[in-house]
């Protein structure tokens, strides 16, 4: 399975925007790339993914390298309630990983009043 | 629409004991699947399940069975509880096992084996 390789933390100061690194060299052509974020205490929770193109939502935007080896998660503007551990994950549309979500350490995001 | 609903949220267990951790999704969602996440590391796979009557081992399956009796309930059950189990357990379901697709995971489950 491909995998990822995100630093073990970042800091941020509020109202900031924060650019959280992900690289992906295996990725392969039908992994998808997902960011979900998981707060003290509770469940992951989804915040974006994308395929090729760059992707917004309203919690983040999502900049993916042209040759797909690497991506970047960003928060516009950090605040004290996106503190938690991001992590980065590729999700194989088909073949043996079927559905299977491989969880790495993920990136502990700091954010500082 | 209560999402991924698991229960019990605490439980402590003795060394052998078995018992069975609750999942249950109301979004009519094909996959569900059952994580681990011990301090400080990322949520493991344990088994999963692409639908009602089928299910798979993930990364690390040994001392847990599954089963998919319907669409809305995976339970993952402990044959025999030993301390390396202590853990928190995360249901997880989406609407397919296909890439791209959003994965909503319950609140946790807190297990301790003394």
């Amino acid at each position: 399975d491909a995998k990822t390789t995100q630093p073990n933390s970042m800091e941020s100061n509020e109202e900031e925007p924060v650019h959280l690194p992900c690289n992906h060299s295996t990725i392969s052509g039908t992994d998808y790339i997902h960011w979900y974020r998981q707060l003290p205490s509770q469940g992951p929770e989804y915040v974006i993914h994308g395929l090729t193109s760059n992707v917004n939502n309203r919690m983040a935007s999502l900049a993916i390298a042209e040759d797909r080896k690497s991506s970047t998660l960003i928060l516009h503007r950090a605040t004290l309630r996106d503190a938690a551990v991001y992590y980065c994950i590729l999700s194989n549309a088909g073949g043996t990983s079927y559905g299977k979500l491989t969880f790495g350490q993920g990136t502990i995001l700091t954010v500082h009043p | 629409n209560a999402g991924v609903t698991q229960t019990p949220k605490f439980q402590v267990l003795k060394t052998g004991q078995s018992m069975t951790l609750q999942c249950a999704q109301d979004m009519n969602h094909e996959y569900m699947s059952w994580y681990r996440q011990d301090p400080g590391m990322g949520l493991r796979l344990i088994h999963y399940s692409v639908g009602a009557g089928i299910t798979d081992q993930g990364e690390v399956p040994n001392g847990y069975n599954v089963s998919r009796s319907t669409t809305e309930d995976f339970p993952l059950r402990l044959l025999s509880a030993a301390p390396s189990q202590t853990s928190v357990y995360f249901c997880a379901s989406s609407y397919s096992p296909r890439a791209g697709n959003t994965i909503y995971f319950g609140e946790g489950s807190w297990l301790t084996v003394v």
